[in-house]
């Protein structure tokens, strides 16, 4: 099946820096890809969808100048926590569809803001 | 908006038997998807089974089945012959066609294999 890589696995940042999540496609193309957000034993829940080639598209309640997601090719989204504090603290996980009609998930990234 | 709900937050099940997870939904869509995710310890979600709406019969896959009610808008997922790596939360999930292609996830069922 297809793989979708996310990098890092674990970050941890001082509270009011940026950090840099990236999501990519190994083995196809995605013009479209996902980013979740995972608290400790809850469910995924939605924060933008990412477009390649144009702006990300983010769901309601989400700031979107916070959370600044750029989808640079058909391979590669990023995810950046700008001016980060201890509540960004979280479990991103990214997420793309290939050809086939089914859904891939990154291994998720530990974001630990001190 | 369509919601979709696990009422069941926590299982447990012997090896080797079989357990049933329920989830129920709310749409007033006539198309759409329906999954079973698995995240086991690892958090990697990994897709279980899926089920197109327009298709009446259930899907299964291996161990794992189905019972998907459309009238009732039920989706429950059976596990037969439980081994120990089912260990998991197991997420049902909704999408619906021409819809973005996106995932609305249940709460979840922490699922617990006992020897």
């Amino acid at each position: 099946g297809a793989v979708v890589s996310q990098h890092p696995s674990w970050v941890i940042c001082k509270s009011g820096t940026s950090v840099k999540i990236e999501c990519r496609s190994l083995d196809f193309q995605a013009t479209t890809m996902f980013w979740y957000r995972q608290f400790p034993k809850q469910s995924l829940m939605l924060m933008a969808t990412s477009n390649e080639g144009s702006k990300a598209t983010y769901e309601q309640g989400v700031e979107k100048d916070k959370f600044l997601i750029n989808h640079a090719s058909l391979t590669l989204s990023t995810l950046t926590v700008t001016s980060a504090h201890p509540e960004d603290s979280s479990f991103y996980i990214c997420s793309a569809w290939d050809t086939a009609y089914e859904q891939y998930f990154g291994p998720g990234t530990r974001l630990t803001v001190t | 908006a369509q919601t979709v709900t696990q009422s069941q937050p926590e299982m447990s099940v012997q090896e080797a038997e079989t357990v049933t997870l329920s989830c129920t939904y709310d749409t007033s869509e006539n198309n759409y998807y329906l999954f079973w995710y698995k995240q086991p310890p690892s958090r990697q979600m990994i897709l279980v089974i899926r089920q197109e709406a327009y298709k009446q019969q259930n899907a299964t896959e291996n161990r794992f089945s189905v019972n998907f009610q459309k009238a009732a808008k039920s989706f429950s997922l059976k596990i037969s012959d439980s081994q120990l790596g089912d260990t998991a939360m197991y997420f049902c999930a909704f999408m619906k066609t021409g819809g973005g292609n996106k995932l609305t996830f249940g709460t979840g069922t922490q699922l617990k294999v006992e020897l």
